[in-house]
């Protein structure tokens, strides 16, 4: 597999469940990243890793946990969302050093749908 | 923070050029992106310009950067069906992180 693998790709759970979202990268990046994408709005980044430490929390309420276990593998576990939480969650790496352009490489995403 | 703003749709006929625009407010990004997302699927980078560039041609596609403006575009020439779908622009807010505008719908008409 190459690039951004990212499952599930289609998500549906209550509001009381707990379910976890993951994202492998295969780029051999040492930057991951969260991103919420909601209809009409911008891009939220939501989390940020470098090397496996978190360097960033836009502000995301706590009921979305991120865990980065090793430089290839992120997750977001999902606990107690509300409808608002639906959207499409795409996943990111990208190689931070000096001189490199700051490209993102995406996954294809994970719908999710609270009910 | 930065902002990046886009408008929301643009509609063209197959075979014209469309020209999709952007402005920002960070003027520390040292890159600047276009982003394209088909349906279904996640983001691609198109193409990018480093920040002390006026222009950058790619085939098909033309970057121009107004630093002092702070306005970015993207110009498809001889647009295709194939070329609908949203496109994103993106600067590098004051850490560095990408930060994305809300996108602009390209329909593309037969």
């Amino acid at each position: 597999e190459t690039g951004v693998t990212q499952t599930p790709r289609h998500l549906v759970m209550g509001m009381t469940n707990k379910k976890s979202l993951k994202c492998e990268q295969h780029l051999g990046h040492n930057a991951m990243y969260w991103y919420k994408q909601s209809a009409k709005k911008p891009l939220e980044l939501m989390f940020v890793y470098n090397f496996k430490e978190q360097t960033e929390n836009n502000s995301v309420p706590s009921r979305f946990s991120p865990e980065c276990p090793n430089s290839s593998h992120l997750f977001l576990h999902l606990h107690t969302l509300q409808p608002e939480d639906s959207a499409l969650y795409l996943c990111a790496s990208s190689q931070e050093n000096s001189g490199s352009t700051g490209e993102l490489f995406f996954g294809e995403g994970s719908r999710l749908t609270v009910l | 923070g930065e902002d990046v703003e886009q408008s929301l749709f643009l509609s063209v006929r197959e075979g014209d050029s469309s020209v999709i625009n952007c402005t920002y407010t960070d003027s520390s990004s040292t890159y600047l992106y276009w982003y394209k997302q088909e349906p279904g699927a996640g983001l691609q980078l198109l193409t990018y310009i480093f920040s002390n560039m006026d222009m950058k041609q790619d085939q098909r596609l033309t970057v121009l950067l107004n630093k002092k403006d702070k306005h970015l575009s993207l110009r498809i020439a001889d647009t295709q069906t194939g070329d609908s779908a949203i496109y994103f622009c993106a600067g590098q807010g004051n850490t560095g992180k990408l930060i994305f505008g809300q996108g602009t719908t390209l329909q593309v008409k037969p």
